[in-house]
């Protein structure tokens, strides 16, 4: 069974901080993964998606990196704003066709002024 | 830009009620899912659907729950009588092909008493 682990549970930084998010999981078989963002209360927004192909995928201020064989994503975030305090989710998908998400726990960032 | 949405955003029920939370995916995504938060615990994955079929689901999907695609742009799930365990916020997503990126709704936020 899959398991997805996202170190740090929270994470406090100053603006303006470059910051790495990691993600881990158990299973190397997946197809692709997606990293989200939440705020308090309200619903998903999907940040990138990688393909278990690549290696990595860029989106304005945020890089994310794929080592399928070690288990293991990254989410970079640059130059850090208060507007970017949120929880960030990682989810692998599984290969087949139903292609469940399995998320990890999240880390919960807080970007101080 | 096309979103996913979701109604009610918050549904009070009692314990043993029937309740069907209702989604529109983006009008041409064909996968459709539905995922579930229990507060304070990650997003679960409880069930995904293409071409008017159940084509994966979770062990939390038992036969109290239930989804359909009633018209050309609803989803819906049903759960037929509600349990305290049931509180949770549920997520609709969509995608365009099953292993492409997944779109989520804000949710709705179920509370059984």
């Amino acid at each position: 069974k899959q398991e997805v682990t996202q170190i740090p549970a929270a994470l406090s930084v100053p603006e303006g901080e470059n910051l790495v998010l990691n993600c881990s999981f158990t299973d190397s078989a997946i197809y692709n993964l997606q990293w989200f963002r939440q705020d308090p209360g309200k619903g998903l927004t999907s940040l990138l998606l990688i393909q278990s192909s690549q290696r990595e995928q860029t989106s304005g201020r945020l890089n994310a990196s794929l080592d399928k064989s070690s288990g293991r994503s990254t989410l970079y975030i640059a130059a850090s704003q208060p507007g970017d305090s949120a929880t960030y989710l990682c989810a692998v998908g599984r290969s087949n066709a139903g292609n469940m998400l399995t998320f990890g726990g999240g880390t919960r960032l807080m970007v101080k002024p | 830009e096309p979103e996913v949405t979701q109604t009610p955003s918050h549904q009070v029920t009692q314990m043993g009620q029937e309740v069907i939370l209702r989604c529109v995916p983006i009008s041409n995504h064909l996968y459709f899912y539905w995922y579930r938060q229990i507060l304070g615990q990650k997003v679960e994955f409880l069930v995904s659907f293409y071409n008017n079929e159940i084509s994966e689901k979770s062990e939390i999907f038992d036969d109290q729950f239930s989804v359909e695609r009633p018209d050309g742009s609803n989803f819906t799930l049903k759960i037929r009588s509600t349990k305290l365990e049931d509180s949770a916020m549920y997520f609709c997503a969509s995608s365009e092909q099953g292993l492409n990126e997944q779109f989520f709704g804000p949710g709705t936020r179920l509370t059984v008493l």
